[in-house]
């Protein structure tokens, strides 16, 4: 069945940067997209990015300058690093499958911040 | 960025009840390719969110017929028949249509 699992550290100083995997099974990431979400604690769910299946990606402007998202096909892992952590960045980090809508999710990886 | 503004902020309803939600752009939710990309996602308390309905009114694998989705352009509306348990959580809705994708800022879901 389809599974997406976020791996990365749960404790960032501020000023470094970030490192998430997603791992995924049950589908190629050649025949889907994968976003990641983030949601800070008791907020909202924010877009930051793609990867479409082509590979393309595409960012949400306010994060663009810190944000990349990459891709291993051959292991089923997408990527995220995220540069110059504040403590705002403080989240539950989430990958999600992309089909008409976001379908499966991760379970989510919640990183803190520290200054 | 298209502003997806959702109401009301909470809902009491009894179990058995229906409640509707509702989900306002700030822009067009149609996309070039015509298709229109309003989701509905319903994140239980600790868990992911899910989704439940794409494209406006297509409720996702294995979804109750208790829910259902309807608009257009601008204005979409969630609506839950017969409430259970299970149900409760914050509703949210999400668009896909234009970037950045943007979700509205949910709508809890509690028990009277």
């Amino acid at each position: 069945q389809v599974q997406l699992k976020e791996s990365g550290p749960v404790l960032v100083q501020a000023s470094e940067t970030l490192s998430l995997t997603c791992t995924v099974s049950g589908f190629s990431l050649t025949n889907y997209g994968v976003i990641w979400v983030r949601q800070p604690p008791g907020k909202g769910l924010e877009w930051m990015g793609i990867i479409w299946r082509n590979g393309n990606t595409d960012y949400n402007s306010a994060l663009k300058s810190r944000l990349s998202i990459n891709r291993d096909t051959s292991k089923s892992q997408v990527f995220l690093k995220m540069n110059s952590l504040q403590t705002d960045d403080t989240a539950i980090y989430y990958c999600t499958r992309v089909s008409t809508g976001f379908d499966y999710w991760g379970q989510g990886v919640m990183v803190t911040v520290s200054s | 960025d298209v502003v997806m503004t959702q109401t009301p902020v909470s809902l009491s309803v009894s179990l058995g009840g229906q409640v509707s939600i509702s989900c306002r752009s700030s822009q067009s939710l149609v996309h070039n390719n015509g298709n229109t990309y309003l989701s509905w996602y319903l994140q239980k308390p600790g868990q992911s969110p899910q989704l439940l309905i794409y494209k406006v009114s297509n409720r996702f694998s294995g979804i109750s017929d208790r829910f259902s989705g309807s608009g257009s352009g601008t204005d979409f509306t969630l609506k839950i028949s017969r409430v259970e348990p299970d149900d409760l959580g914050v509703y949210y809705c999400g668009q896909g249509t234009q970037y950045p994708y943007t979700f509205g800022a949910g709508t809890k879901l509690e028990l009277k």
